[in-house]
């Protein structure tokens, strides 16, 4: 089955600065990637997500990036605000393949982000 | 997006009783919905697969005696946590995908936080 591997689990930067959080899977097969901002006690939203066809995608200040080769993908906040301090979470398909049925999600263990004004 | 709702957010119960906890979803079907524990400041954790009109499937660890599944229909899955103890207090999250949207993205529920006293 899919093992997920999320680095750092806590990350402190300044507002303005750039966040960097990086996951790495262990199943070739896995298709899908999604990352999830979770705030205290309220369920997980998704931020953003990619599929293995593609290296990189791009949403304003929040981009991922995708290394099938090496099986690690990470996730980029530029000019970060405070309104992004959360927890966030990767995650892979647990049967590799993500579609419909099939979207039983492995997690990250997450990374707490702090920004400070 | 998919509307995933849960029930209830909060309940306190003594420890032996069962609790029951609902996942709709309320404006698409979802032939399948996940079941997640998470505990304080950790990961969300799979616990089971619910499939509409047949028997879940769960995660390795998990009993499936004491963590009962029922999926009748295909907007509806309950998970009833049957003699309820302490360590059984957690954040319970669903989740589900709407197999008519392009993009396969779970939509969660918002979380029952169960307190077992």
């Amino acid at each position: 089955g899919e093992n997920v591997e999320q680095h750092p689990s806590t990350l402190s930067v300044q507002e303005g600065d750039s966040a960097v959080i990086k996951c790495t899977y262990s199943d070739s097969a896995s298709n899908y990637f999604p990352w999830y901002k979770q705030e205290l006690g309220k369920r997980p939203q998704l931020i953003i997500d990619i599929r293995s066809n593609v290296g990189e995608k791009k949403d304003q200040r929040i981009a991922v990036t995708l290394n099938k080769t090496a099986k690690h993908f990470s996730l980029h906040i530029t000019e970060t605000q405070p309104e992004d301090s959360a927890v966030y979470f990767c995650a892979a398909p647990l049967g590799g393949n993500y579609g419909g049925s099939q979207g039983n999600l492995i997690f990250g263990k997450g990374t707490k982000l702090s920004v400070k004004p | 997006g998919a509307v995933v709702s849960q029930h209830p957010s909060r309940v306190i119960c003594k420890s032996g009783t069962s609790v029951k906890i609902e996942c709709r979803s309320l404006d698409f079907q979802a032939t399948t919905m996940f079941w997640y524990r998470q505990f304080p400041k950790q990961s969300l954790m799979l616990m089971a697969t619910s499939n509409e009109g047949s028997k879940a499937t769960y995660e390795q660890g998990v009993e499936k005696d004491k963590f009962l599944i029922n999926h009748a229909s295909l907007t509806l899955s309950t998970l009833t946590v049957t003699s309820a103890h302490p360590e059984d207090s957690s954040f319970y999250i669903c989740s589900a995908t709407d197999l008519d949207r392009s993009n396969t993205e779970a939509f969660f529920g918002q979380g029952t936080r169960l307190t077992v006293v």
